[in-house]
């Protein structure tokens, strides 16, 4: 079965640091990728999302994110985080030929230090 | 204004009773969602939809089921099959074209197995 794999579960950082959150996916065929976001007691965001062309993409608040279709991998990353990134974040995959089945990964909790 | 509805809020139940969540939307979108979201789990998918009459199983169908008579309806049952029911589950939508789309979702429905 497919299936998406986040690293960790809970990083904590201190502010200024540099972060990269790994997701990792198991499905052969053509996929859609995407990170999500969710800030306490509020709804999941969108950060930013993968289609096709340039495997670097630009999220919002500063979030970049690189799809290595040779290790199916979508890692997040931002250069230097904040206190107001603490949130979990969450990897998703649509899959193509599944009829629009989209799964998420485990999540990862991140712990920004002031 | 445009979005998606999801009731009740908190549900409680006993053991041994179906209970159906509603999951409304106002976005025109075609796909629908219903996921399982538990601390340290991520989210799960349970069901999904593409188009109306059409719903398939995802990661975790066993226990509930689904209809979706109506494109803006997408209402979940929990079974008593279901062995762990207590949980957060939230209802998403999506519009765009072969999973372009983002998710959009509601604010989700506690239920508590008493």
């Amino acid at each position: 079965a497919q299936s998406v794999s986040q690293h960790n579960h809970h990083v904590i950082l201190s502010e200024a640091a540099s972060l990269e959150l790994g997701c990792n996916y198991s499905y052969g065929g053509t996929v859609n990728l995407f990170w999500y976001v969710q800030y306490p007691g509020q709804h999941l965001q969108l950060l930013l999302k993968y289609f096709s062309g340039d495997p670097l993409v630009k999220g919002i608040k500063g979030f970049e994110a690189e799809f290595i279709k040779s290790k199916f991998s979508f890692n997040l990353r931002k250069p230097s985080v904040q206190w107001s990134d603490t949130a979990e974040y969450f990897c998703a995959v649509f899959i193509y030929n599944q009829g629009g089945k989209l799964i998420f990964g485990q999540g990862t909790e991140l712990s920004v230090k002031p | 204004d445009g979005g998606i509805t999801q009731s009740p809020k908190y549900l409680f139940r006993k053991e041994g009773q179906n209970v159906t969540l509603s999951c409304e939307q106002n976005l025109n979108h075609d796909a629908m969602y219903w996921y399982r979201q538990d601390p340290g789990q991520g989210l799960r998918l349970i069901y999904y939809s593409q188009i109306v009459n059409d719903f398939q199983k995802g990661d975790i169908a066993e226990g509930y089921s689904v209809s979706r008579e109506k494109k803006e309806s997408f209402p979940l049952t929990v079974t008593s099959a279901q062995k762990n029911p207590t949980a957060f589950y939230l209802c998403a939508s999506r519009g765009g074209l072969a999973g372009t789309g983002e998710l959009f979702f509601g604010e989700g429905s506690r239920l508590t197995v008493l």
